[in-house]
C-alpha cells in the first residue's frame, strides 16, 4: 500500500474537457512533486513544490495547471488537453529539508488517456 | 547534471543474489547515489541511497567504489517480486529533482 494516494486512478476525457488529478499525502512531507511517465519510459519532472510554493515548473505547457491548497494536498488541473498528453501522471512527495535530498514517496499514478 | 550508466536489462536467478551495476564517472563531490525502482503497475519505489561509505537497509545494499565512478546495487536474495526497472539516479546536495534514466529491466528467472 503507498502512503501517497491518487485519484481517480484511471481517467478518460476528450480534447475539450476540463479535469482535475488529485494526491495526497498525510506524511508531514513539505515538497510535492508531478511527474508524467509515457509508456515504456521513465518519469519526467513536471512541477515540484516546497512548503506550497511552486519552486520548479520544467517548461511544462500551461494546458497543465497545478496547484497545492495546503501542505498535503496537490492538484494537477487539465483543460484541452492533446492525444500526446496521455501517460502515467505521478506524484511524489518528500520531507523536504534543503540539504541532503531525501527520498521521494510515490503514488501509483493516474493512468490518462486523451480522445 | 552528472548522467549515469546502467545495462538496459539483466537476468537473474530466483534466490540467488543480484549485483546491479551503475557507471558515473563525472560525478562531483556533493552527488547522492540513489537508487528508485519501478514494478510493473505501480509508481517507482525508493530502495537506498549513498554518499561514500558502503549502505545497507532492509531492501538492499549499495556498495560504491572508491573513487565514486561507480556504484551497484546488491540485492542480497533475490524473488520473483524484485522484478523490476532499476532506476541509479544522482542528486546533488539540495537538489529535488529526480532526472530518471533508462535503468535496468531486472528479470527474476523461477
Amino acid at each position: 500500500d503507498t502512503e501517497v494516494t491518487q485519484t481517480p486512478k484511471h481517467l478518460v476525457m476528450g480534447m475539450t474537457n476540463k479535469k482535475s488529478l488529485k494526491c495526497e499525502q498525510h506524511m508531514g512531507h513539505r515538497a510535492m512533486y508531478w511527474y508524467k511517465q509515457k509508456a515504456k519510459k521513465p518519469p519526467e519532472l513536471m512541477f515540484v513544490y516546497s512548503y506550497e510554493k511552486l519552486s520548479i515548473n520544467e517548461s511544462v505547457p500551461s494546458r497543465f495547471s497545478p496547484e497545492c491548497p495546503n501542505s498535503s494536498l496537490l492538484n494537477l488541473h487539465l483543460h484541452a488537453l492533446q492525444p500526446e498528453d496521455s501517460a502515467l501522471y505521478l506524484c511524489a512527495s518528500s520531507p523536504y529539508t534543503g540539504t541532503e535530498a531525501q527520498p521521494q514517496h510515490f503514488g501509483d499514478g493516474t493512468r490518462l488517456s486523451i480522445l | 547534471d552528472a548522467k549515469t550508466t546502467q545495462p538496459n536489462s539483466m537476468e537473474s536467478n530466483e534466490e540467488e543474489p543480484v549485483h546491479l551495476p551503475c557507471n558515473h564517472s563525472t560525478i562531483s563531490g556533493t552527488d547522492y547515489i540513489h537508487w528508485y525502482r519501478q514494478l510493473p503497475s505501480q509508481g517507482p519505489e525508493y530502495v537506498i541511497h549513498g554518499l561514500t561509505s558502503n549502505v545497507n537497509n532492509r531492501m538492499a545494499s549499495l556498495a560504491i567504489a572508491e573513487d565514486r565512478k561507480s556504484s551497484t546495487l546488491i540485492l542480497h536474495r533475490a524473488t520473483l517480486r524484485d522484478a523490476a526497472v532499476y532506476y541509479c539516479i544522482l542528486l546533488n546536495f539540495g537538489n529535488e529533482k529526480l532526472t530518471f534514466g533508462t535503468g535496468t529491466r531486472l528479470t527474476i528467472i523461477p
